[in-house]
């Protein structure tokens, strides 16, 4: 059975720093891209990342640039989420999603929650 | 960035009526279209991908056709299990961009 958890969601300062986690199971990390996809609370959807299978190429939405970065362990089967100089408007659940052939989220996990306030 | 725009925001029908959501893209997005269904405080689930492939394990009652820029989500006899916030996604070029939802209620 294919398994997504993420972890590392607390509240934290405007400015600070963040690592989000995604362990995954019941499936070889290294044969997938893996997508990070963020939901404000009360709000929609919104696709933040997403790395390639060897970890070569990595695309994020232009509000994170510079700020994030995705980031794999093929190895421990792991996906993480650096995100620093973290804003309020940062604040959400952060899924960690497989991408299916670099498309398509076909398995997500239930989300960590990043809080940012002072 | 490709912009994705869902209508209606919402919509309310009854047990047994066919309900038809719309996708239209900014930009050609040949066939890279996707529909996820979230639950109220559930992750989201895949239930159409490429425009028209459903997702294995997905009711039949959900159709998804389109290409180009213009997209539909069908699901045939609404049940009380499709109450959900429904997303399309396209794939076709990052970042992959979500609609901004429809959130479906039974009458």
């Amino acid at each position: 059975e294919v398994q997504l958890v993420e972890s590392g969601g607390r509240l934290v300062q405007p400015g600070g720093s963040l690592r989000l986690s995604c362990e995954a199971s019941g499936f070889r990390l290294r044969n997938n891209w893996m997508s990070w996809v963020r939901q404000a609370p009360g709000k929609g959807l919104e696709w933040v990342a997403n790395i390639m299978e060897d970890g070569s190429v990595k695309n994020y939405i232009d509000s994170v640039k510079g700020r994030f970065t995705i980031s794999r362990d093929n190895a421990k089967n792991s996906l993480y989420l650096q995100m620093d100089s973290l804003r309020v408007e940062d604040t959400a659940l952060y899924y960690c999603a497989r991408d299916f052939r670099g498309g398509h989220n076909d398995y997500w996990g239930q989300g960590t929650l990043v809080t940012v306030s002072s | 960035d490709i912009q994705m725009t869902q209508s209606p925001s919402s919509l309310s029908a009854s047990v047994g009526d066919r309900v038809i959501i719309t996708c239209r893209a900014s930009q050609t997005v040949t066939t890279f279209l996707n529909w996820y269904q979230q639950k109220p405080g559930k992750a989201p689930r895949l239930l159409i991908y490429g425009a028209s492939n459903l997702e294995s394990g997905v009711t039949s009652r959900f159709t998804g056709s389109g290409s180009g820029t213009y997209f539909t989500l069908s699901i045939s006899s609404l049940q009380p299990d499709d109450l959900a916030t429904y997303y399309c996604q396209q794939s076709y070029r990052t970042p992959h961009t979500f609609g901004q939802g429809t959130k479906v209620e039974i009458k």
